[in-house]
């Protein structure tokens, strides 16, 4: 299994559309999840943190499911400027330093007028 | 806001120079990353360090090199660059706590 795993895409929706991705995780012990965006030819920034609640920043709802190993985020209500990659994010504490992250291969989303 | 600065966009290199890529940070962040980023790998963790003259090595170190001299300054060496290289550099810097990282805008890198 790979260590992050997410759906590669493309996702391709109109304006107004709620969209979901998934992405799973390998190492039990992780502890910290993030989304990252990335926007063609830039570099990946910040979306939210994950946590074991679940959050929610505006349009933005991220969930984490620890028994399932899975991560969830889904936008609700697309905009034109949510085309991006949209990278899962996890620090796999364990075999090595804590304060590396794991990124996944990231899932192009396009939202279309 | 965190602000994180790479030496160059972009910069085009002969194989088998000797290539820097300098990154520095303004937030006083312990650790920083150097990754690469390729079509179809994804980003992929070179070196990092978590203090000043601390390394250690990623998942990819081979054919790289790193400078930590001072706290907010973290270079990238190529001793001998090869085609193989050409990618985009991206650095980044995060706190030993709250674990995420913020990037600098990348270096793309083209070894002719």
């Amino acid at each position: 299994r790979k260590e992050v795993e997410q759906d590669p895409g493309p996702f391709n929706v109109p304006e107004g559309a709620t969209v979901a991705f998934n992405c799973t995780y390998s190492n039990s012990a992780s502890q910290s999840f993030f989304w990252y965006r990335q926007d063609c030819r830039k570099e990946p920034k910040l979306l939210m943190s994950v946590y074991s609640s679940g959050n929610e920043d505006g349009r933005f709802t991220a969930q984490l499911n620890r028994a399932s190993q899975y991560i969830s985020l889904l936008i609700r209500d697309s905009k034109l400027s949510d085309s991006a990659t949209y990278l899962c994010v996890v620090n796999p504490l364990g075999g090595g330093s804590n304060y590396k992250l794991t990124f996944g291969k990231g899932t192009l989303l396009t939202v279309n007028p | 806001d965190v602000k994180v600065t790479q030496s160059s966009r972009y910069l085009v290199k002969r194989t088998g120079e000797k290539v820097f890529l300098e990154c520095v940070q303004d937030m006083d962040h312990e650790n920083m990353f150097w990754y690469r980023q390729d079509p179809g790998l994804g980003l992929r963790l070179i070196y990092f360090s978590y203090d000043v003259k601390m390394k250690e090595k990623g998942d990819i170190p081979e054919g790289y090199s790193v400078s930590r001299e001072k706290k907010e300054r973290f270079s990238l060496i190529l001793e001998s660059a090869s085609t193989n290289q050409t990618s985009m550099y991206l650095c980044a810097t995060g706190t030993g706590g709250r674990k995420e990282q913020y990037f600098g805008p990348g270096t793309r890198l083209t070894v002719t």
